[in-house]
């Protein structure tokens, strides 16, 4: 196991555009995050999933967010729509129900022009 | 409300020379404290938690209550710790799930 990774890791869009990011958590992990950081602000929490269920979804999360785990292992982040306020670092991460922290992967970089 | 505030953006000292990096928070409640790292060009990492009470290449952090802070601590940097430095918080509000984190110090050890 590669630890968590993420894909593409970078991503540049017109306005406009949609875009779906994918995250593959470490395989034994049955909770996954996605956190959104931009340029001098530390990660904050988008939404995630216990399982394949989505728990809990921050309100940073616009109707053109959506996030899916259909068989509760990888995950995508689709944003519809996409507009320039959307640029940032999409992070995803995961962990063990009750485990020491989590384990990031190295982010998704969106760019939209 | 959670929040995390790290006061310094930048905390520059020379190699050997100790170093204290500023954590406060705001919770009502018994929160869970951490601290993350991101070296260059790598990704985000624990660097430790509260309720473990390790050392961490050097590094501690306690837990003040009372001061309502976490600031974490080295008694002699080293060049490799130049990184950037996050404090996040958790807790029963969040259900012990998500993580509020702080904006981030970046710590640059000169030789």
């Amino acid at each position: 196991d590669t630890g968590v990774s993420q894909d593409p890791r970078h991503k540049i869009t017109k306005r406009g555009q949609n875009v779906t990011f994918r995250c593959d958590p470490i395989s034994e992990h049955n909770r996954l995050y996605w956190y959104r950081q931009t340029l001098g602000q530390g990660p904050e929490f988008l939404t995630y999933f216990q399982n394949e269920a989505q728990l809990e979804k921050s309100r940073l999360l616009s109707d053109r967010f959506s996030a899916e785990r259909p068989k509760g292992s990888f995950s995508t982040l689709e944003i519809q729509r996409t507009e320039q306020g959307d640029s940032a670092m999409y992070l995803c991460a995961s962990s063990l129900l009750g485990g020491d922290g989590y384990t990031f992967g190295s982010g998704t970089r969106l760019t939209v022009v | 409300a959670q929040r995390v505030t790290q006061p310094e953006k930048l905390l520059s000292v020379f190699k050997g020379a100790p170093v204290e990096l500023k954590c406060n928070y705001s919770y009502s409640g018994s929160p869970e404290l951490f601290w993350y790292v991101q070296y260059s060009r790598q990704r985000l990492q624990l660097l430790l938690r509260h309720i473990s009470r390790e050392s961490i290449k050097g590094f501690t952090a306690d837990l003040n209550k009372g001061e309502t802070s976490f600031h974490l601590k080295k008694p002699f940097a080293q060049e490799e710790d130049s990184a950037m430095y996050y404090c996040a918080l958790s807790g029963m509000n969040t259900g012990f799930q998500k993580l509020v984190f702080g904006t981030g110090t970046r710590l640059l050890v000169s030789p």
